[in-house]
């Protein structure tokens, strides 16, 4: 069946250090990638998505992921992080004709003054 | 810009009462799905629609039911509140990419 691992419930981070978020999917075929940001009492927003092509993606806010098919992974990646990118953070997948998505179970991102 | 509303942010229920959450899209998107989010579980899928009166259950319907029928308003619907349905509340619609969802502010129920 198809799946979506967030390894990580919590990372922490200092404010300009930089973060990876990672994100590992289990799908037979080319997947449909997407990360998701959801600040506190809000919904989700989209940061950033991967449908083929170029293996690395650009988002908003300096976010980038890079899609990896060996390691079946597609890692959120940010050089600098600020205050403001406190949130909780999902990765996703769509899956066939249904436009359904998977989402990972998210990982929530602290960031130390 | 995509506007995803959800007629409450908060909501608090008793056990047994009948609940009605709305979602309304203005960007005539087909598809509209009703998630809940609950800690550690990330967002499983309640309900979607691919067209007016069209529905499809998703992973978790057990309790719930929708209604689509207008195109822009997707109604989830508790038909007997319980404790264990005391989550938050995501809809969303489909729309720009093949499958780029767009959401709402979420709705906060609590069941007591």
């Amino acid at each position: 069946a198809q799946s979506v691992t967030q390894p990580d419930i919590h990372i922490t981070v200092s404010e300009g250090a930089s973060l990876e978020l990672r994100c590992n999917y289990s799908y037979g075929a080319t997947p449909y990638l997407f990360w998701y940001v959801q600040s506190p009492g809000q919904g989700l927003q989209l940061l950033l998505k991967y449908f083929s092509g170029d293996t690395l993606v650009q988002g908003i806010k300096g976010f980038e992921a890079e899609f990896k098919r060996s390691q079946s992974s597609f890692n959120l990646r940010k050089p600098s992080v600020h205050w403001s990118d406190a949130a909780e953070y999902f990765c996703a997948v769509g899956m066939d004709s249904s436009y359904k998505l998977i989402f990972g179970s998210g990982t929530r991102l602290l960031v130390r003054p | 810009d995509v506007k995803v509303t959800q007629s409450s942010r908060y909501l608090v229920k008793r056990t047994g009462e009948k609940v009605f959450l709305e979602c309304v899209q203005d960007m005539d998107h087909e598809n509209m799905f009703w998630y809940r989010q609950d800690p550690g579980l990330g967002l499983r899928l309640i309900y979607f629609s691919y067209d007016v009166k069209m529905k499809e259950k998703g992973d978790i319907p057990e309790g719930y039911s929708v209604s689509r029928e207008k195109k822009e308003r997707f109604s989830l619907i508790l038909e007997s509140a319980s404790t264990n349905q005391t989550s938050m509340y995501l809809c969303a619609s489909r729309g720009g990419g093949p499958w780029e969802q767009y959401f709402g502010p979420g709705t906060r129920l609590t069941v007591t």
